[in-house]
């Protein structure tokens, strides 16, 4: 069965914190991606990546990084985190046009 | 670039009244569509994909969706709700690569 693991499903933090939300796929695909999803505002595309070593900004990068040193882990970065990423994150893997595989979702609160 | 428009951010039907959730989109190529179901404090589950091809999809759970590239259109249906079909309901669009573009979603209530 495949799969998409996140390293915590819930996650609370003080506001400046660095935070580390990590993604493992085990279907040797390509392409990552993370989104974070509010109420309202669906889900919106931080950042991806379509090979180890490469990223890309989404449609909301701003206050995030990411790191993808090894083909099945991307990892997200809050650099000093702040209120207004208190959100759901999720994690999505793909091999090109196929099906794209999401993984639980972390809910982080920031304090 | 690519743009996701669901109408109606909430739809309430009857049990056993057919099901429709709107979705528009906007795309300068040829877009891969996707409808993804979440059900409550769960993750998101594909229910059907149009790519190429035939324009009418069926997906799971009794759910179909169909292509109209003249209305720019990807309109999910189902003949008739069920308590169990209660969720919210995203539709997507990609550009082949695997990146998708999410609409705001529409929470679907059914009434017994």
């Amino acid at each position: 069965d495949v799969k998409v693991t996140q390293s915590s499903r819930y996650l609370v933090k003080r506001t400046g914190e660095k935070v580390f939300l990590e993604c493992v796929q085990d279907m040797d695909h390509e392409n990552m991606f993370w989104y974070r999803q509010d109420p309202g505002l669906g889900l919106r595309l931080i950042y991806f990546s379509y090979d180890v070593k490469m990223k890309e900004k989404g449609d909301i990068p701003e206050g995030y990084s990411v790191s993808r040193e090894k083909k099945e882990r991307f990892s997200l970065i809050l650099e000093s985190a702040s209120t207004n990423q208190t959100s759901m994150y999720l994690c999505a893997s793909s091999l090109s046009a196929g099906h794209t595989y999401f993984g639980p979702g972390t809910r982080l609160t920031v304090t | 670039a690519q743009s996701v428009t669901q109408l109606g951010s909430h739809v309430s039907v009857s049990e056993g009244a057919l099901v429709l959730l709107r979705c528009n989109y906007s795309s300068s190529v040829p877009p891969y569509l996707f409808w993804y179901v979440q059900y409550p404090n769960q993750g998101l589950q594909l229910l059907l994909k149009y790519t190429t091809g035939a324009t009418l999809v069926k997906g799971i759970n009794g759910f179909e969706a169909e292509f109209k590239k003249s209305e720019t259109s990807f309109h999910l249906t189902k003949p008739s709700a069920h308590m169990s079909d209660a969720a919210e309901y995203f539709c997507a669009v990609s550009d082949g690569r695997g990146k998708l573009i999410f609409g705001q979603g529409t929470e679907l209530s059914v009434k017994p």
